[in-house]
């Protein structure tokens, strides 16, 4: 199985600001999810990040709000930018060993 | 477009009943099926995975099975306890990408 790490685990940020979430993972991977799990909802899929080339974003989401790093095999960051109280919602990462997906704490965000 | 649906939205049961929660597919063509739970505020635990080619898994007093051509799966729990307590999502491999199903949220009271 993976562990992940996801910093940080909350956060409350004003509206027009920006928040990096950070995921690592303790062994290599090819390819780190994202999702979004708005409250009283379930999760959707954000993007998928591999290592040296760009994310590929889902409908719905664009590079520009949510602009993905992934420099190595165990690392990669999410960013929501420039936020607004609709990004509130829980952010979780996620790696796929042996065809089992394993996820992150998550990142609970609050925009206010 | 793969759609995933959990029946029912919400469950309250006493300790000690058998439960099962529903999942249904609209794409019959996926890899595995995953079951998960989730506490309050937290992330994801796997429960079980189910292969395309296996049709039931088990894992102390939980069971899933899974019906490919009808978009079916099923998680069983015996023998229920108020740690069970949490919201069971489903998921599917599909394409590359893992669709969540809407999740059913479970409080077994004592």
């Amino acid at each position: 199985s993976a562990v992940i790490s996801q910093k940080p685990s909350r956060d409350i940020c004003q509206r027009g600001t920006s928040l990096t979430i950070q995921c690592q993972v303790d062994s290599q991977v090819t390819m780190m999810f994202w999702y979004r799990q708005q409250p009283g909802q379930s999760l959707t899929l954000i993007a998928t990040a591999n290592q040296g080339s760009e994310a590929t974003y889902e409908s719905g989401f664009v590079i520009d709000k949510f602009p993905i790093s992934r420099p190595n095999l165990t690392f990669s960051t999410l960013t929501v930018s420039n936020m607004s109280p609709e990004d509130s919602s829980i952010y979780l990462c996620s790696v796929v060993g042996r065809g089992r997906a394993f996820f992150g704490q998550g990142t609970r965000l609050t925009v206010v | 477009k793969q759609e995933v649906t959990q029946i029912p939205a919400a469950l309250s049961v006493p300790e000690g009943e058998n439960l099962v929660l529903n999942c249904s597919f609209t794409d019959s063509a996926i890899y595995n099926l995953q079951w998960f739970r989730q506490d309050p505020g937290k992330g994801l635990t796997s429960l079980l995975l189910i292969q395309s080619s296996q049709r039931e898994q088990t894992s102390g007093r939980l069971n899933a099975s899974l019906d490919k051509s009808s978009g079916r799966s099923t998680l069983y729990i015996a023998a229920s306890q108020p740690g069970d307590s949490a919201t069971y999502l489903c998921a599917v491999w599909s394409t590359d990408k893992l669709i969540f199903g809407t999740g059913t949220r479970l409080q077994v009271f004592p």
